[in-house]
């Protein structure tokens, strides 16, 4: 049974360019949320996909943008990249149903802007 | 929002002896609480969780508590070992929040053999 994967999982990028990160889900999951861990730092939430629709979204700005794929996969875009967007990049992935989501990590991308 | 504040920051035990992690948070409409362990440079894996129907859980050496009226959570640790060595944060959300966690600052612990 396969976790939760992420590709890739080293990124090196310069300001002002464009990333795209992917995410598998654990099988048989169906949300992906995104999060950001600066170092140092614990994840912060950035958005969570459901049935291929943002449905929860955390304090970060319109540059970061997400898509989920029938199969449950998803991508998390950024933009006009800053050294600020520099961390380490984490999806979690969960099932919606019951009283609470419980959400498995994955390893993460880590992103360095120069 | 919800704010989870998380103490200490670095914890240094010997091997053998207990450690204990606390979390409050600010949202008393939070009814789940996780807590992660991370190791360096590894995701950080799911190792216990409660929600607010239930006051303590326990498995094998870890245990968690929580306290609904003062709105702060617990991490025990016992008989601690070196491969406890890990930064452990924990997280608070809740049921309207669809899965969304807030986690707290981390606290790393040192197990000396």
């Amino acid at each position: 049974d396969a976790g939760v994967t992420q590709s890739p999982t080293h990124l090196i990028k310069t300001r002002g360019q464009q990333v795209t990160l992917r995410c598998s889900p654990k099988s048989g999951h169906d949300t992906v949320s995104w999060y950001q861990q600066a170092l140092g730092q614990g994840p912060q939430f950035i958005f969570q996909y459901y049935e291929e629709e943002e449905r929860q979204r955390g304090n970060f700005p319109d540059r970061f943008s997400g898509h989920q794929f029938p199969n449950y996969s998803s991508e998390l875009n950024v933009n006009a990249l800053l050294l600020g967007d520099s961390a380490l990049y984490l999806c979690a992935s969960s099932l919606v149903g019951g009283l609470q989501e419980t959400q498995y990590f994955g390893p993460g991308t880590r992103l360095l802007v120069l | 929002g919800e704010n989870v504040e998380q103490h200490p920051s670095t914890l240094s035990v010997q091997e053998g002896d207990s450690a204990v992690i606390k979390c409050t948070y600010s949202d008393s409409a939070s009814n789940y609480f996780p807590w992660y362990k991370q190791e360096l440079g590894k995701r950080p894996q799911l190792i216990i969780d409660i929600r607010s129907n239930v006051g303590e859980k326990k498995d094998q050496r870890i245990a968690v508590t929580l306290n609904k009226t003062a709105k702060h959570f617990s991490l025990h640790i016992t008989e601690t070992q070196p491969e406890d060595s890990a930064v452990y944060f924990c997280a608070a959300s809740k049921g309207d929040s669809w899965g969304k966690l807030q986690f707290g600052a981390g606290t790393q612990v040192v197990v000396t053999p």
